[in-house]
């Protein structure tokens, strides 16, 4: 079974400046997905970001980049020029691909808080 | 577009009773998830469906618990009789590819 582990239960960082979450993950996996998702305070799941192991080429959305490191099952989420509304739980998650047959099942990690302060 | 819409929003019910919660996915999206979410055990896979069948109850905690998708465009899932220990959030996902999109969680409060 896969394990999604983050290791900081809560960050805290400045408006305009630069938080790095760590998340690490255990499979035998070769091919499989990442993503990172944000819960702010009105509860809603959002999707901040996706990785294909496949792909050696980091993802960058706006703000938000990762840096994978397929060897070391580690996968970290960069928030650039944080805001205030970046204040969230986020979660990162792990899925095996869509040729095995647990396509779809997510095994999600506990979670880091972040707290933006002005 | 509409996202995953779940309802209610809150419920309160009374230990014993039956709850129902609601979930219309996305359109077009055959593949749907139950999910619940608690401070001690966090987030966690209950059931999927794909194409409204169910591919993976393991998750499912107990015989008091059921899910249904008699079509497409709708899921409900069903506790009873309902226990103190079953407040939680419980959220509905779909997804046509790896990524899943939420709706807004059902806050389920059992007295």
């Amino acid at each position: 079974a896969q394990t999604v582990t983050q290791s900081q239960p809560e960050m805290s960082v400045q408006e305009a400046e630069t938080v790095t979450l760590s998340c690490t993950y255990d499979t035998s996996e070769n091919n499989y997905y990442l993503f990172w998702y944000k819960q702010p305070p009105s509860r809603q799941m959002i999707l901040v970001i996706r990785q294909e192991a496949y792909k050696q080429q980091n993802a960058t959305e706006n703000r938000f980049s990762v840096n994978f490191q397929k060897a070391a099952k580690s996968f970290s989420l960069k928030i650039s020029d944080s805001q205030l509304g970046d204040t969230a739980m986020y979660f990162c998650a792990f899925m095996k691909h869509y040729t095995t047959d647990s396509w779809g099942k997510f095994q999600f990690g506990a979670g880091t808080q972040v707290v933006v302060t002005p | 577009d509409a996202g995953v819409i779940q309802s209610p929003r809150h419920e309160v019910t009374e230990m014993g009773q039956e709850v129902t919660l609601r979930c219309k996915p996305i359109s077009g999206h055959d593949y749907l998830f139950w999910y619940r979410q608690t401070m001690m055990r966090g987030l966690e896979l209950l059931i999927y469906f794909n194409n409204n069948v169910p591919i993976d109850d393991s998750g499912m905690p107990e015989d008091r618990f059921s899910a249904k998708m008699p079509n497409a465009s709708f899921s409900t899932l069903k506790i009873q009789p309902s226990e103190p220990r079953d407040s939680a959030v419980y959220f509905c996902a779909s997804s046509n590819g790896p990524e899943q999109f939420f709706g807004p969680g059902t806050r389920l409060t059992v007295l």
